[in-house]
């Protein structure tokens, strides 16, 4: 079956340090990844998708098909990327796969 | 532009109570999907209407539960009668046509069955 796993349910850096939330799949075929985002008080927004390849309020995130991850990477983070990560999968169907989500805490 | 906006925020109910979450998604946006997030676990898929179609509503847990969309605009989400382990978050989501996969969250109703 179709699984995201993120393995940190919790993050912790200081500000100006670099981030990686960490997320891999199992997957047979070429899915279609995302990283949401739930800042707090706030609703879960899309953040970045892989095929845009963008890069997203500093954040990158490469699909590694060999090792099945799309692991998330900032290189100095900031106190208002505080925040719920999760990371989901598509199978070019209607419906998204979540991981259980990483917290990032950055703190000053 | 108003967002997705999900009613109610929180509701706490007993067992074997029915409750009844609305959603009201964005204006245009055909899709509208329902999720739902139990402590501790991932954000699950529940089901997806196209317009008043139901497109796909394999993730529902069973018969308990109850999604309608009349009209194509807003939705409901009934669970009847509620169970403990029904207690979580409950989202809607919806995107434009062809769009899938943007979803525009609301804020979640909170359910707490006891």
């Amino acid at each position: 079956a179709q699984r995201v796993t993120q393995p940190e349910k919790l993050l912790s850096v200081f500000k100006g340090a670099p981030v990686e939330l960490k997320c891999n799949y199992s997957y047979s075929g070429s899915p279609e990844l995302f990283w949401y985002v739930q800042y707090s008080r706030q609703r879960l927004q899309l953040l970045l998708r892989h095929i845009s390849r963008e890069s997203i309020k500093g954040f990158t995130a490469d699909l590694n098909k060999g090792e099945t991850s799309f692991h998330l990477k900032k290189p100095f983070a900031q106190e208002e990327d505080s925040a719920m990560y999760y990371c989901a999968l598509s199978f070019f169907t209607d419906k998204l796969i979540f991981g259980t989500g990483t917290r990032l805490q950055v703190f000053p | 532009e108003a967002g997705v906006t999900q009613f109610p925020s929180h509701s706490v109910i007993e067992k074997g109570q029915t409750v009844t979450l609305r959603c009201d998604p964005i204006s245009g946006h055909d899709n509208l999907y329902w999720y739902r997030r139990v402590m501790g676990k991932e954000i699950k898929f529940l089901l997806h209407f196209v317009k008043e179609s139901k497109q796909d509503e394999s993730g529902m847990p069973n018969n308990r539960f109850l999604a309608e969309r009349t009209g194509g605009t807003y939705s409901t989400l009934k669970v009847q009668p509620a169970e403990l382990e029904d207690s979580g978050v409950y989202f809607c989501a919806s995107s434009l046509p062809g769009r899938w996969s943007e979803l525009f969250f609301g804020e979640g109703s909170r359910l707490t069955v006891l």
